[in-house]
């Protein structure tokens, strides 16, 4: 069975620094692989996925994840945060021929000014 | 467009009523699915609809029921609502059930269960 692991429940970080957001999946096959974000009162929208082809993938706001198929990780990364970027952050997973996506518990992103 | 609705925003129930949470979306989209949200847990999924007249449980559908009632609307009925169904629920939509698809989700319904 698929499962997502995200290892920070929350994730402090000053305005303008860079910040790394830690997603492991375990899935035995091909996998799809996503982050969703979550600002305060709202439903949850996507920032970026990978379903093949180049490990970088680059997402709105200026994030960007790389899939590392080694070590089973798709790190969420942005170079410079914004009080904007305050969030809960979901990495999810899934694979080909599944009708529905595994959820991570989430990461809350905290931007200290 | 406005993507996907859902309503109420609120509710406050109390323990053995009974209500149903409507969602519905405006992009023509062949699957919906109902999510609830408790805080450290994620997202888990309740039941989700991969077409028009098929539903199918999620990883928590105890005391839920669906109905799909059109290719716009999915509809989630508690029948007697406990205090454990204090949550947020969101419901998405996607264009496909393929899960390479994007999720569209709605802005969510408050319940609380007394």
């Amino acid at each position: 069975a698929q499962s997502v692991t995200q290892l920070d429940s929350q994730v402090p970080v000053f305005e303008e620094a860079p910040v790394e957001l830690r997603c492991n999946y375990s899935s035995s096959v091909s996998v799809y692989l996503f982050w969703y974000v979550q600002y305060p009162n709202q439903g949850l929208q996507l920032l970026l996925k990978y379903l093949s082809g180049s490990t970088l993938v680059k997402g709105i706001n200026g994030f960007e994840a790389e899939f590392n198929k080694s070590q089973t990780s798709f790190h969420l990364r942005k170079p410079s945060v914004h009080i904007s970027d305050t969030a809960e952050y979901f990495c999810a997973v899934s694979s080909p021929g599944d009708d529905k996506i595994i959820f991570g518990k989430g990461t809350r992103l905290h931007i200290l000014p | 467009n406005a993507g996907v609705t859902q309503t109420p925003k609120f509710q406050v129930l109390k323990t053995g009523q009974s209500m149903t949470l409507q969602c519905a979306q405006d992009m023509n989209h062949n699957s919906m699915y109902w999510y609830r949200q408790d805080p450290g847990m994620g997202l888990r999924l309740i039941y989700y609809s991969a077409s028009e007249g098929t539903t199918d449980k999620g990883e928590v559908p105890n005391g839920y029921n669906v109905s799909r009632l059109n290719k716009r609307e999915f509809s989630l009925r508690l029948e007697s609502a406990a205090p454990s169904q204090t949550s947020v629920y969101f419901c998405a939509s996607s264009e496909s059930g393929t899960s390479r698809e994007t999720q569209y989700f709605g802005p969510g319904t408050r319940l609380l269960v007394l």
